[in-house]
């Protein structure tokens, strides 16, 4: 089983849709989760932490279910801009981050 | 300064020839890292320095030997390189442990030929 599991999509949305996906991790000593978007051909860049009490940042939500085991994602009135692959990051504590194979996005006019 | 920096964008190498690769970072960051990723595949980790020392080595082939001159600089030396080993080399820098979330380089572009 993958450390973490995201669904590859793609999600095809118009302009202004809301978008959502989740992430799977299977270590439950698993400490720090992380959002990160990686445009074609370039490097991974952080979007966002995802802490306990889920956090917001504009139009990006971010959620944590440990008992679950999994994080999600929601993107409001998305935007052209929004169109990129989004990593789900996992740490535990020694260093090493488990990455997500990518959930891509496409949004379209 | 919020960057990692590396050095070259792209690189064309035989696989007779020796090159480097260099990662530079001013943020203080104590832990480098360098990263290798296919095309349409995530990043997988390579090495791991914390504190200038060598924490973590994923098994690498010898033909990859990483250096941590100093706090800032992140080498990576590359000799007598296969084909397959063509893809996209990414440093990253992060605070101490897991602390915030990574940075990373825009990476180096590896063909060998």
């Amino acid at each position: 089983r993958k450390e973490v599991e995201q669904d590859p999509g793609p999600f095809n949305v118009p302009e202004g849709a809301t978008v959502a996906f989740n992430c799977t991790y299977s270590n439950s000593a698993s400490q720090s989760f992380f959002w990160y978007r990686q445009d074609c051909r370039k490097e991974p860049k952080l979007l966002m932490s995802v802490y306990s009490s889920g956090n917001e940042d504009g139009r990006f939500t971010a959620q944590l279910n440990r008992a679950s085991q999994y994080i999600s994602l929601l993107i409001r009135d998305s935007k052209l801009s929004d169109s990129a692959t989004y990593l789900c990051v996992v740490s535990t504590n020694d260093y090493k981050l488990s990455f997500g194979a990518g959930t891509t996005v496409t949004v379209r006019a | 300064d919020t960057e990692v920096t590396q050095t070259p964008k792209h690189l064309v190498m035989g696989m007779t020839n020796k090159k480097s690769l260099k990662c530079e970072q001013h943020m203080g960051h104590r832990a480098m890292y360098w990263y290798k990723q296919k095309a349409k595949k995530p990043p997988e980790l390579m090495f791991v320095y914390s504190y200038e020392k060598l924490s973590i080595n994923e098994s690498v082939p010898s033909r990859f030997s990483p250096e941590c001159p100093n706090s800032s600089l992140l080498n990576l030396h590359l000799h007598a390189l296969q084909p397959e080993d063509s893809a996209l080399y990414l440093c990253a820098s992060s605070q101490e442990r897991d602390r915030g979330g990574y940075t990373f380089g825009s990476g180096t572009r590896l063909t060998v030929v």
